[in-house]
């Protein structure tokens, strides 16, 4: 099966811009979740969808949004561009998201934010 | 609130030494606990991951793990390092019944051949 698949790759915006991001789940995984890592902080939980509902979010501001679509791929969005928002964006799948099932993250986005 | 500590920021290790990593979580509840390794220009993998039973678990290339309850641990280990385990190391914690993850803030280690 192919990996989690996240696009793009890299993406380098400034300050007030908005942004999406993409990520394709592994096949026959319907939980989608993301994150977002800094040196500063490291991983910090963002959101979680399943069968294209929010299920749980993270301490972040509204600029901070997202979707999943039918076909389990989710986008996020942020909105109104700040410098703290430079960071690795982690997309990670599982089956279901229960605690116990194992999330597989794709290889990230990195935004800057200039 | 949930947190989860990894105290060693930064380790260097000679080829063919131990390795302990420290973890610890702060909640009271029942937890499933995860180690992820990250290679450099690689994504998040999963090690290993301990959901109940036998407190030791094992993963792969070498790597086992124990959960101590009465200390809100669960350090990583392996026996011999290899230059190839040059990577961050991040223990996660997610609280039964929910469905986000609290990571560490990571470990990086560095094995000097």
């Amino acid at each position: 099966k192919a990996g989690v698949t996240q696009t793009p790759r890299y993406l380098i915006k400034t300050r007030g811009q908005q942004v999406t991001l993409s990520c394709s789940p592994i096949s026959g995984h319907r939980s989608v979740s993301w994150y977002q890592q800094t040196p500063g902080q490291g991983l910090q939980f963002l959101f979680e969808y399943f069968s294209e509902t929010q299920r749980n979010k993270g301490n972040f501001p509204g600029r901070f949004s997202g979707r999943q679509f039918s076909n389990s791929r989710s986008e996020m969005n942020v909105s109104t561009l700040e410098l703290g928002d430079s960071a690795l964006y982690l997309c990670a799948s599982s089956l279901y998201q229960s605690s116990t099932d194992t999330q597989y993250f794709g290889p990230g986005t990195r935004l800057t934010v200039l | 609130a949930q947190s989860v500590s990894q105290h060693n920021h930064h380790v260097i290790l000679s080829e063919a030494a131990s390795l302990e990593l420290g973890c610890n979580y702060s909640y009271g509840g029942t937890v499933n606990l995860f180690w992820y390794v990250q290679y450099p220009g690689q994504h998040l993998q999963l090690l290993l991951k301990y959901f109940s039973g036998d407190p030791l678990v094992k993963g792969i290339k070498g790597f086992e793990a124990e959960f101590i309850k009465s200390k809100f641990s669960f350090n990583l280990r392996k026996p011999s390092v290899q230059w190839s385990d040059t990577a961050e190391y991040f223990c996660a914690v997610i609280q039964t019944g929910a469905n986000n993850l609290f990571f560490g803030t990571g470990t990086r280690l560095t094995v000097i051949p």
